[in-house]
Order: structure tokens, then C-alpha cells, then sequence
């Protein structure tokens, strides 16, 4: 079974403007779970989708969304970029039983966006 | 909010040692997941752990949910040049729908030859 993908691994932007990230889920999985890396911050949830609908949503800004299709595949978007949202961006899936209260999420190999 | 404290912070081995790490959380988790980072890529999962008590293993990896579900540990027995890298322990809340997991801070393992 093919694993968590995400695209593009690596991406530089400028301040100021706007970028999309885009995360495919193992197949069969549908929450998504998008997280942020950075050294000071460490890793910190952003938000999860689960059937094209956000359930989640961490401590962001709005500038932070996102979305998900029928196929769980979701796409990030960030805009407005700052300095500061240079980071590694992961993504990961897990099955998200109804009415279970655990859970195991599998992560991708993140997109690394540097803002100049 | 909800903060996990992992330690140690970083380790310094021998080969063919054995390396022990921690969680602990100021609040109640379901799941216990522990994680293995490699630089520039996701975190690869380790183990799971689902139940207070819990102990599981993983090839030459052993881990245990806390009776309190407040805490877990991490062992590696035998340690060897490829378990260089970042461990993260991470949490699954207890309460309402929230599925985020909180992450600790990691802890870098070095292993040397």
C-alpha cells in the first residue's frame, strides 16, 4: 500500500505571497492532518479534515487554510507569507473510525517551503 | 494548552548500547505514539499504544503506556549506527472529537561507533 505523498518536497517563495501545498492520503484514509515544523516550534497541529470537512484547527492564523476533496486528497494554502512560515509541512492520514477514540496517523515525507 | 516534556533532549551512545526516553504530559492521552525522524523527511512511526498499561515491542524497540496514561517510555536495546535520528513521543487526547496529536520536543540520538 502506497504511503502518504505530498507535493512539491521542496518550494521558495517571496513574502508576500501565496502558496499551495497538496497531500494525498494512504489509500482507504480519510482524515487528513496537517502539521508544522520549525526548530523553535517544533511540531504543531494546523488543522484536520476528515470528509471535505475541517474538524480541527490549531493555533494559526487564518492566513493558514485548507481543504479536502471526495478522494481525501487536501491541499494547504498559506497566504500572505511571512519569514516566519518557513517550515517543514507535513501531512498525515489515518483511517478515523467512527466512534473510535484512537487513532494512528502516518505521516509523508512534508514539503520544506522557504520564504525569502 | 496540553504540553508533553520529553527527555532526555539529546544522547550520546555507544554502539551496543541500550537507550531509554520519556514523556510525560500534564493531562490524559488515549493513544501514545512514538516516532522516528530522519532529517528532511516525516516522522516514521514507531509504535502505537492504545491502552494504560500497555507494553509493546517492535523489533529491538519497547514501549509502554503509563498506568496513569500520563506518561510513556521508549527503550531501544542494542543500539546501532541507523537509529541515528530524532525520536518523538506524541499524544492523542482523551477528551471530546479533538485528533490532534501533541508532539514532544524530541530527542536526538547519536550513536557512535
Amino acid at each position: 500500500k502506497a504511503g502518504v505523498t505530498q507535493t512539491p518536497r521542496y518550494l521558495i517563495k517571496t513574502r508576500g505571497q501565496q502558496v499551495t501545498l497538496s497531500c494525498s492520503p494512504i489509500s482507504g484514509h480519510r482524515s487528513v492532518s496537517w502539521y508544522q515544523q520549525t526548530p523553535g516550534q517544533g511540531l504543531q497541529f494546523l488543522f484536520e479534515y476528515f470528509s471535505e470537512t475541517q474538524r480541527n484547527k490549531g493555533n494559526f492564523p487564518g492566513r493558514f487554510s485548507g481543504r479536502q476533496f471526495s478522494n481525501s486528497r487536501s491541499e494547504m494554502n498559506v497566504s500572505t507569507l511571512e519569514l516566519g512560515d518557513s517550515a517543514l509541512y507535513l501531512c498525515a492520514s489515518s483511517t478515523r473510525h467512527r466512534g473510535a477514540s484512537t487513532d494512528t496517523q502516518y505521516f509523508g515525507p512534508g514539503t520544506r517551503l522557504t520564504v525569502l | 494548552g496540553q504540553q508533553l516534556n520529553q527527555s532526555p533532549q539529546s544522547m550520546f551512545i555507544q554502539e551496543g548500547e541500550d537507550v531509554s526516553m520519556n514523556c510525560t504530559s500534564s493531562s490524559i492521552f488515549n493513544t501514545w505514539l512514538w516516532y522516528k525522524q530522519d532529517p528532511g523527511e516525516g516522522p516514521v512511526l514507531l509504535i502505537a499504544l492504545y491502552k494504560a498499561g500497555e507494553l509493546t515491542s517492535n523489533g529491538r524497540l519497547t514501549a509502554q503506556f503509563g498506568i496513569t496514561r500520563k506518561d510513556s517510555f521508549l527503550n531501544i536495546s542494542a543500539s546501532i549506527p541507523s537509529d541515528v535520528g530524532i525520536y518523538f513521543c506524541a499524544g492523542l487526547p482523551s477528551s471530546g472529537s479533538a485528533r490532534q496529536l501533541t508532539f514532544g520536543s524530541g530527542t536526538q540520538l547519536t550513536v557512535l561507533p
